[in-house]
């Protein structure tokens, strides 16, 4: 039994730099998340796909930021020109039903 | 606006005794509640789910209340392990796919 796998686990990068990170579901999951996490706050929505397509998008996704998942299976989340406040952990979610299942998160650090 | 607050940021409690968790919500169109705990460096993990339909669930140790005219949920671990120690988050979402995380109550069981 897989769960939810994310890589990379851990990002450094300089502000200005693109970043690309990927996130692979449980198998039978049709629906995939991506959340934001920052110290001492909860997970915050970002982006959610039914299968290929991408369902809703919060408006703290901005301009930079973009996801895909292309063949309903794996997803990528991109960060274009990184800023500092961009730091922050990255988690992916998916589920069949209402309980979301997370992976381990990938944590971009920005210098 | 805060629509999701866990209003305690610590806990800490005995082994074997009760272990309550709390969170309170203002938007009564919530209807789907989730509990996840979380140890440092992972992604949260699924623990218990609520329907506005019920006001009681319960798995193992673990049991969920849900008050809906007060707009509180309650978490209910008994006993209580020191395993338990991490962050827990309570999450709710309105008839969609995406979820409103609180800012998580972390959770000391000492031996």
């Amino acid at each position: 039994d897989t769960g939810v796998s994310q890589d990379p686990r851990h990002k450094i990068t300089k502000r200005g730099q693109n970043v690309t990170f990927r996130c692979d579901p449980i198998s039978e999951h049709n629906r995939l998340y991506w959340y934001r996490q920052t110290l001492g706050q909860g997970p915050e929505f970002l982006t959610y796909f039914q299968n290929e397509a991408q369902l809703e998008k919060s408006r703290l996704l901005s301009d930079r930021f973009s996801a895909e998942r292309p063949k309903g299976s794996f997803s990528t989340l991109e960060i274009q020109r990184t800023e500092q406040g961009d730091s922050a952990m990255y988690l992916c979610a998916s589920s069949s039903d209402r309980e979301q299942y997370f992976g381990p998160g990938t944590r971009l650090t920005v210098t | 606006d805060q629509q999701v607050k866990q209003n305690s940021p610590s806990l800490s409690v005995q082994e074997g005794r009760i272990s309550i968790l709390n969170c309170d919500y203002t938007n009564s169109m919530f209807d789907y509640f989730l509990w996840y705990k979380k140890y440092p460096a992972e992604g949260p993990t699924f623990l218990i789910s609520i329907s506005s339909i019920k006001d009681k669930n319960e798995d193992g140790r673990f049991t969920v209340f849900l008050n809906k005219s007060a707009k509180h949920l309650s978490l209910h671990i008994v006993p209580s392990q020191p395993g338990d120690s991490a962050v827990y988050f309570c999450a709710a979402s309105e008839g969609t796919y995406k979820y409103i995380f609180g800012t998580g109550t972390r959770l000391k069981v000492l031996a």
